[in-house]
């Protein structure tokens, strides 16, 4: 099936650092590339939708200046979180579509702690 | 309205005993698609069965089957002979309309636990 590969799967860091997330289909241009967050024991949480050479389209709640979305390849997407606070902590998973008909294939997810 | 509903919060069931999971959707689109993922404890999430609305016959993918039920918008999941690795969070999701980027719906979850 097709992989989408994500990294760093944990992350730990002091308050105010910057975090950068990259997501990269290996076997499949991803047309669209979406990031969640997820919190304990609940659903997937839509943060954004991108699609390759756009800017991303960030769900009502969610700080653009604070979650930067990259999408500059149709293999690469990145998720930078900017001045990171312990409220950003939290599981981040990203997903890419390549047609219509494919499910979305997911990342492994990332861990994030800030401390 | 919720556009997915899963119901069950939490599930048990026997080894090698058949489950069902229930999801029901809602739209007013023609065209969808309903897909279901695993969750297991470790977190990634693993695509298990994809069901389009215009299909006219139950998606299967081995143990997994797709109980698509139109005219109610049901989706349920039925997993046969479980096994000990089918234990993690099951959601349910449903993308509307013909476009990569439109985004999936997915359903609170439903975590099952298999008995030895």
């Amino acid at each position: 099936g097709a992989v989408v590969s994500q990294h760093p799967s944990r992350v730990i860091c002091k308050s105010g650092t910057s975090v950068k997330i990259e997501c990269r289909s290996l076997d499949f241009q991803a047309t669209t590339m979406f990031w969640y967050r997820q919190f304990p024991k609940q659903s997937l949480m839509l943060m954004a939708t991108s699609n390759e050479g756009s800017k991303a389209t960030y769900e009502q709640g969610v700080e653009k200046d604070k979650f930067l979305i990259n999408h500059a390849s149709l293999t690469l997407s990145t998720l930078t979180v900017t001045s990171a606070h312990p409220e950003d902590s939290s599981f981040y998973i990203c997903s890419g579509v390549g047609t219509v008909n494919q499910p979305q294939h997911f990342g492994d997810g990332t861990r994030l702690s800030i401390l | 309205a919720q556009k997915i509903t899963q119901t069950q919060p939490g599930m048990f069931v026997q080894e090698k005993e058949a489950v069902t999971l229930d999801c029901t959707y809602d739209t007013s689109d023609q065209s969808y698609g309903l897909f279901w993922y695993k969750q297991p404890s470790s977190g990634e999430m693993i695509f298990l069965i994809y069901q389009g609305s215009y299909d006219e016959q139950n998606a299967t993918e081995g143990r997994y089957s797709l109980n698509f039920q139109k005219a109610r918008k049901s989706a349920n999941l039925v997993i046969s002979a479980s096994q000990l690795g089918d234990s993690a969070m099951y959601f349910c999701a449903m993308r509307e309309g013909w476009n990569t980027g439109n985004q999936f719906y997915f359903g609170t979850g439903t975590s099952l636990t298999v008995i030895p």
